[in-house]
């Protein structure tokens, strides 16, 4: 299993460029979540999908947009982006049984010129 | 709000050594789990363990226990034997009750990058 798949892996982007983040995992999860991380903030959540067909605003939502494509597949998209989105993002599946935990990507870091 | 607290920043300790990471929580829901997870170098972020908010009992796994005292709001992580590979930085997380659904978002504490000197 290849657990939970990032792409790209890096990615820079001019002010106003658009671009979208593919994440995937096969460990038959139903939830989905987008991070991102900056420097001494940890991570925060900007989306989350909790189930096929659904997704919802997490704690920094402004200048994205979600996809949940299927189960397996949930995408990022940025349709303008802004230096402030110059990060690392961190997609994550979770197993949603009594283990309870996520398991992340590997990470894609976007640099915003 | 979920509120996680890693007081420590940096811990550089020398190889062999014990080390201990810091976690203090605020949350509002009486069932909760609380992860830490580890970031080396190479950038992934790495899950290390979990205890839920209605098992107290700490546990030793290896080189790595924890401390989870609910009356104090904490869930403290300690490394024996420290090693250099276990250089990283090391996140706490909560993950409470998410909208219509049981947990989910976590909400993670800064981090605190250990070192390890050979």
């Amino acid at each position: 299993n290849a657990g939970v798949t990032q792409t790209p892996k890096f990615q820079v982007l001019k002010t106003g460029q658009s671009m979208t983040l593919q994440c995937a995992q096969d460990m038959n999860h139903n939830s989905m979540y987008w991070y991102r991380q900056d420097p001494g903030m940890g991570l925060r959540l900007i989306y989350y999908s909790a189930s096929e067909g659904t997704t919802d605003k997490g704690e920094v939502p402004n200048g994205y947009n979600v996809s949940r494509l299927n189960k397996r597949e949930f995408s990022l998209r940025l349709e303008s982006a802004a230096p402030s989105q110059t990060s690392v993002y961190f997609c994550a599946s979770r197993d949603g049984g009594s283990m309870n935990t996520q398991y992340f990507g590997p990470g894609t870091r976007l640099t915003v010129l | 709000a979920q509120k996680v607290t890693q007081a420590q920043t940096e811990i550089s300790v020398v190889e062999k050594e014990d080390v201990t990471l810091d976690c203090v929580y605020e949350t509002r829901d009486t069932t909760y789990y609380l992860f830490w997870y580890k970031q080396p170098p190479s950038g992934e972020l790495v899950f290390l363990i979990r205890r839920n908010s209605f098992d107290e009992q700490n546990e030793i796994s290896g080189r790595y226990s924890w401390n989870f005292q609910k009356s104090t709001s904490s869930f403290n992580f300690t490394i024996t034997a420290s090693q250099v590979v276990d250089s990283a930085v090391y996140f706490c997380a909560l993950s409470g009750k998410m909208g219509g659904t049981s947990y989910g978002k976590l909400t993670f504490g800064q981090g605190t990058i250990l070192t390890v000197h050979p």
